[in-house]
């Protein structure tokens, strides 16, 4: 089924510790997303990519980092820079073919304990 | 891209038709309007989206008015399984640009 995958769906992590979040798409979708939502909060933008090799910060891309080595993969750091890591993280794709919508993952809960 | 105001929450009877509105008073000629709504601890959906014209899915109606400064997302027939968190976004249709969500409408449909 074509889709967009994230891993782990829940994960926790030590302070000081960084973390790498997972978002695989087979959609052969061009641009790739990460946001953040904290609970009860709409979704804020942390890093986009247009295109593999390239991408751009978000709203709140401090303590976080991104690569876009391959068009179907856009992996999330999360550091030991960031100070309130606990959120949910989404990860969403769009691309001429989907109409340019954006259609989103399941989710990745990050625990900080 | 324009920003959305949307009520923070509402609630419908099951079986009755839900209607979310969504003000977007600063919206350009070429931004579309989008909705999609969020189970909670899920990933947003897309329902549905326009630019002028009404439009109709199996999901939803999208009603703009003439000058489109607002928006009515309509549920013909709410269930309890479109309990969710619906998102209003105004964006131009091209790849790579960036959606804002803001807090969304909270919609609880009631048995």
């Amino acid at each position: 089924d074509g889709g967009i995958t994230q891993s782990p769906k829940y994960l926790f992590r030590k302070e000081g510790q960084n973390v790498t979040l997972s978002c695989e798409q087979n959609l052969n979708h061009d641009a790739m997303y990460w946001y953040r939502q904290d609970p009860g909060q709409g979704l804020r933008l942390i890093y986009y990519s247009q295109i593999v090799n390239d991408f751009q910060k978000g709203d709140i891309a401090e303590g976080y980092s991104v690569s876009r080595e391959k068009k179907e993969s856009f992996p999330l750091t999360v550091t030991s820079a960031q100070k309130n890591p606990t959120a949910f993280y989404l990860c969403a794709s769009n691309g001429q073919n989907s109409g340019n919508t954006i259609y989103f993952g399941e989710g990745s809960w990050l625990t900080v304990v | 891209d324009a920003k959305t105001t949307q009520p923070p929450s509402m609630d419908c009877a099951e079986g009755r038709a839900a209607n979310l509105p969504c003000n977007h008073s600063t919206i350009s000629g070429n931004e579309y309007v989008y909705w999609y709504r969020q189970i909670h601890s899920q990933g947003p959906q897309y329902i549905i989206h326009g630019l002028k014209n009404n439009e109709t899915n199996e999901m939803a109606s999208l009603i703009i008015t003439e000058d489109r400064k607002s928006s009515t997302l309509i549920l013909p027939h709410a269930t309890l399984r479109d309990t969710a968190v619906y998102y209003c976004i105004v964006r131009v249709q091209n790849t790579g640009n960036q959606f804002y969500f803001g807090t969304g409408t909270s919609l609880t449909v009631i048995p």
